[in-house]
């Protein structure tokens, strides 16, 4: 069992430029999440998906599109990225409401 | 916004030394989790509280939800080298906008 990977493991991007995060879970967890995480802070929700075929909009999802291709993979899109969006991404999965999460090991994006 | 509170959000003990960090809601809790993110890392589970009151050691560790479900702390005795990271609290988000917030975060270090 992997848990939760994450690719690539570190990016750095033009502003403009567009990219895609990939998320994969083999633990067979029905909630998928993405979170941004900026130095010192905490974890902000960008979009979380309760099941497959479902997605919704979290705290910070300006910038950012997801897609929850399968039960295992949810991607994250950014098609115009912006220096404000340089963060820690974390993916984690979960079996289902408020039991634990399973973080990726993180993207950490640069935008130049 | 943010639903859980917590502080402080840095805290430098001596190796051996006690640690505590609080996490405070204005708004009751079903439940609380509890995180902790090593340096460099993504954040790990530690523990899951449903019940006021309620009190679960792991070790060095002790976690405790308040009566009112208001409010939790980590305590940890004795601290050593290995505790470094940063602690979270996640509490149920009372709104449409996923599923847990995360606090803030408090972030060990440990002087040998």
């Amino acid at each position: 069992n992997a848990g939760v990977t994450q690719t690539p493991k570190f990016q750095v991007l033009k502003t403009g430029q567009s990219m895609t995060l990939q998320c994969a879970q083999d633990m067979n967890h029905n909630s998928m999440y993405w979170y941004r995480q900026d130095p010192g802070m905490g974890l902000r929700l960008i979009y979380y998906s309760a099941s497959e075929g479902t997605t919704d909009k979290g705290e910070v999802p300006n910038g950012y599109n997801v897609s929850r291709l399968n039960k295992r993979e949810f991607s994250l899109r950014l098609e115009s990225a912006a220096p404000s969006q340089t963060s820690v991404y974390f993916c984690a999965s979960e079996l289902s409401s408020y039991n634990e999460q399973f973080f990726g090991p993180g993207t950490r994006l640069t935008v130049l | 916004g943010q639903q859980v509170m917590q502080i402080p959000q840095y805290q430098h003990v001596q190796e051996g030394e006690d640690f505590t960090t609080y996490c405070n809601s204005s708004t009751t809790l079903s439940n609380i989790q509890w995180y902790k993110q090593r340096p460099g890392g993504h954040p790990v589970f530690l523990i899951q509280l449903v019940k006021s009151g309620e009190v679960k050691k792991q070790k060095r560790l002790t976690f405790q939800f308040g009566e009112a479900k208001k409010n939790s702390s980590l305590h940890i005795t004795a601290t050593q080298t290995t505790d470094v990271g940063t602690y979270f609290c996640a509490g149920p988000r009372n709104t449409n906008a996923g599923k847990s917030t995360f606090g803030d975060g408090t972030t060990l270090t440990v002087k040998p």
